[in-house]
């Protein structure tokens, strides 16, 4: 139990346009979803909290109008990068949180986004 | 959340037990220690966690001192598959707050060695 999947695993997108990442649990219903963004050679950073239904809050210094949130369902969140750009390179991994009795957060595959 | 310490890099051979550690000395009462692991361009994976007795599981053993200022991972027969970056993270557990996310460090690098 307790999975988390994401789609695309990977994707190359050119300089300026958008990009969607889908996060689904597959088991389990999510009240909270996590998104994380991971360069080579550094730990995961927090980029956003979403909670279904609600605005998603974005930690310090991540652009929300770059990365959009949406969490419209307890099984689906997506994260859209918007006019990319190849800084924007990176590992982006979702997690979810059990909203049953143990509320633990379970982390999906990643996806690599390379913006050329 | 209490801040975690643990070294850079370890070692180990294969077959052997790893013993990863994690210094937490500014933890709270309610705090649980975390730990997860990530192999190369895959999400991190959850092996244990606990409060203040020694857990073990399929995957590893957690030891906890009395003090709860430190812990020990240990996988008993490490293989090569275990090759990743540890993560000791130390927090309230999911169910105590709805706002509680985990945070992650630098983590430890294991390299399990033929």
């Amino acid at each position: 139990g307790a999975v988390v999947s994401q789609h695309p695993s990977w994707v190359i997108c050119k300089s300026g346009t958008s990009v969607k990442i889908e996060c689904r649990s597959l088991d389990f219903q999510a009240t909270t979803m996590f998104w994380y963004r991971q360069f080579p050679k550094q730990s995961l950073m927090l980029m956003a909290t979403s909670n279904e239904g609600s605005k998603a809050t974005y930690e310090q210094g991540v652009e929300k109008d770059k990365f959009l949130i949406n969490h419209a369902s307890l099984t689906l969140s997506t994260l859209t990068v918007t006019s990319a750009h190849p800084e924007d390179s990176s590992f982006y991994i979702c997690s979810a949180r059990d909203g049953g009795a143990f509320y633990e957060q379970y982390f999906g595959p990643g996806t690599r986004l390379t913006v050329t | 959340d209490a801040k975690t310490t643990q070294p850079t890099s370890m070692d180990c051979a294969e077959g052997r037990a790893a013993n990863l550690p994690c210094n937490h000395s500014t933890i709270s009462g309610n705090e649980y220690v975390y730990w997860y692991r990530q192999i190369h361009s895959q999400g991190p994976q959850y092996i244990i966690h606990g409060l203040k007795n020694n857990e073990t599981n399929e995957m590893a053993s957690l030891i906890i001192t009395e003090d709860r200022k430190s812990s020990t991972l240990i996988l008993p027969h490490a293989t090569l598959r275990d090759t990743a970056v540890y993560y000791c993270i130390v927090r309230v557990a999911g169910w105590q707050t709805s706002g509680s996310r985990l945070t992650f460090g630098e983590g430890t690098q294991l390299t399990v060695n033929p």
